[in-house]
């Protein structure tokens, strides 16, 4: 059974780099079709994509994010990251990566399930 | 970029009632929605994709239909775990990927 956890630092300074790590269990990060994503939520609110990567290390970026994501991948690993520069506040959320939901054999990297259990981070002097 | 506005924001119902969820796209998804349950203190899970197709292990009382810009998510009866919050979010046209605000399925 797939299983992500995300990790890394649950405090960051404004202006500074937020650093997350998935590491994926019960499978493989290099399947074909596979393309990997980070989303979070912040504090009581909805769900805003991130970007995603695929085993390869091709990236698509929300566009709202883009100058300040990098999303990489390290397949010996089994793992993806995300650095997100510049920080604010606003950016405190909870942090989750996401797998593409694959069915009878086919992977949607648009769909996304199973998630880790999210990461909380605090954007905080 | 699209927008889905999604319907009531807050919807109480007793068990054993029917819920009816609504999912509105600012421009045509086509059937390229999906609905996601979270619970409180859990990540969302996946219930239905391309608008009407049952995720793995989801049980038969969640069912989705519509297409272009209008969808529906329904509970044909709630159970005590059904309580929850529900997202759409759709892959029709990115980046972005975006999702919905959530309605909160509450108990009455």
């Amino acid at each position: 059974q797939l299983q992500l956890q995300e990790s890394g630092p649950g405090v960051v300074k404004p202006s500074e780099t937020l650093s997350l790590t998935c590491t994926v269990s019960g499978g493989s990060i290099s399947s074909s079709s596979s393309t990997w994503a980070w989303i979070r939520q912040p504090p009581g609110k909805g769900l805003e994509w991130i970007g995603s990567i695929s085993y390869s290390g091709s990236t698509y970026y929300n566009p709202s994010l883009k100058s300040r994501i990098t999303i990489s991948v390290d397949t010996s690993k089994n793992q993806f990251s995300l650095k997100l520069s510049s920080v604010t506040a606003a950016d405190t959320a909870l942090y989750y990566c996401a797998s593409p939901y694959c069915s009878s054999g086919r992977c949607y990297w648009e769909w996304f399930d199973p998630w880790g259990q999210g990461t909380l981070v605090t954007v905080s002097s | 970029e699209i927008v889905l506005t999604q319907s009531p924001a807050t919807l109480s119902l007793s068990p054993g009632e029917r819920a009816t969820l609504s999912c509105r796209a600012s421009q045509s998804v086509s059937s390229f929605l999906a609905w996601y349950q979270q619970k409180p203190g859990q990540a969302p899970r996946l219930l239905i994709y391309d608008a009407s197709n049952r995720a793995t292990g989801i049980p038969a009382r969640f069912s989705g239909s519509g297409s272009g810009t209008d969808f529906t998510l329904t509970i044909s009866s709630l159970e005590p775990e059904d309580f929850a919050v529900y997202y759409c979010q759709q892959r029709r046209s990115w980046p972005p990927l975006t999702f919905g605000g959530g309605t909160k399925v509450e108990i009455k």
